[in-house]
């Protein structure tokens, strides 16, 4: 199973809202990623965890909270979001503790923040 | 500067053309680079994994890096429409994250 997957994969939401993106994979990878991703650029890291612990937060704003609660499930929980953190987010994994080896992408979840 | 660097195109080729794909980086620390494959509002696919300097095939498609010169290309034969996409290189070293090009898309026309 070479798959990574995500839910849901659309979401819209108020500014007051609280939700959740979630993502699995069972490559037995022991690193896991968030990004995002606006239109027509490249995606860009929000989060690491390595062996479920955070090791990476690239200074996202605190309204994205990150939980690991096992190698295999990576959650993101959003609250208070703005329209502009409208995008992709996608969420990845690597196979091992050295940070950065080939990463396997999931499908994303498209985020709309009204 | 960015780290690493890629032509944003559009590139326009026929069915059936070789398409090179290429970005050039600058921090020569890195050891790694990939090339990945996404379609429109998908997530990005890996297509090529590739350490230290050399070629890679698979099927039609051929990376090739070159440290001395720091320049990643992604090699495309027999090109089809359903390459139409944008192609993204990354690269990177052991406990560091992963730099993106900026991604060129390549359209295949029929």
């Amino acid at each position: 199973d070479t798959e990574v997957t995500q839910t849901p994969k659309h979401l819209v939401m108020g500014m007051t809202n609280k939700k959740s993106l979630k993502c699995e994979q069972h490559m037995g990878h022991r690193a896991m990623y968030w990004y995002k991703q606006k239109a027509k650029k490249p995606p860009e890291l929000m989060f690491v965890y390595s062996y479920e612990k955070l090791s990476i937060n690239e200074s996202v704003p605190s309204r994205f909270s990150p939980e690991c609660p096992n190698s295999s499930l990576l959650n993101l929980h959003l609250h208070a979001l703005q329209p502009e953190d409208s995008a992709l987010y996608l969420c990845a994994s690597s196979p091992s503790e050295s940070i950065g080896n080939e990463q396997f992408f999931g499908p994303g979840t498209r985020l709309t923040v009204l | 500067q960015k780290e690493v660097e890629q032509d944003p195109g559009p590139l326009s080729v026929p069915e059936g053309a070789i398409v090179s794909l290429n970005c050039t980086y600058s921090n020569s620390a890195f050891q790694y680079f990939m090339w990945y494959r996404q379609y429109s509002r998908k997530g990005p696919e890996l297509l090529m994994y590739t350490y230290s300097s050399g070629n890679k095939e698979d099927g039609r498609f051929t990376a090739q890096v070159d440290k001395s010169s720091k320049y990643i290309s992604l090699f495309i034969r027999d090109s089809q429409p359903s390459d139409s996409a944008t192609y993204l290189c990354a690269a990177g070293r052991a406990g560091n994250m992963l730099t993106f090009g900026g991604g060129t898309r390549l359209m295949v026309k029929p």
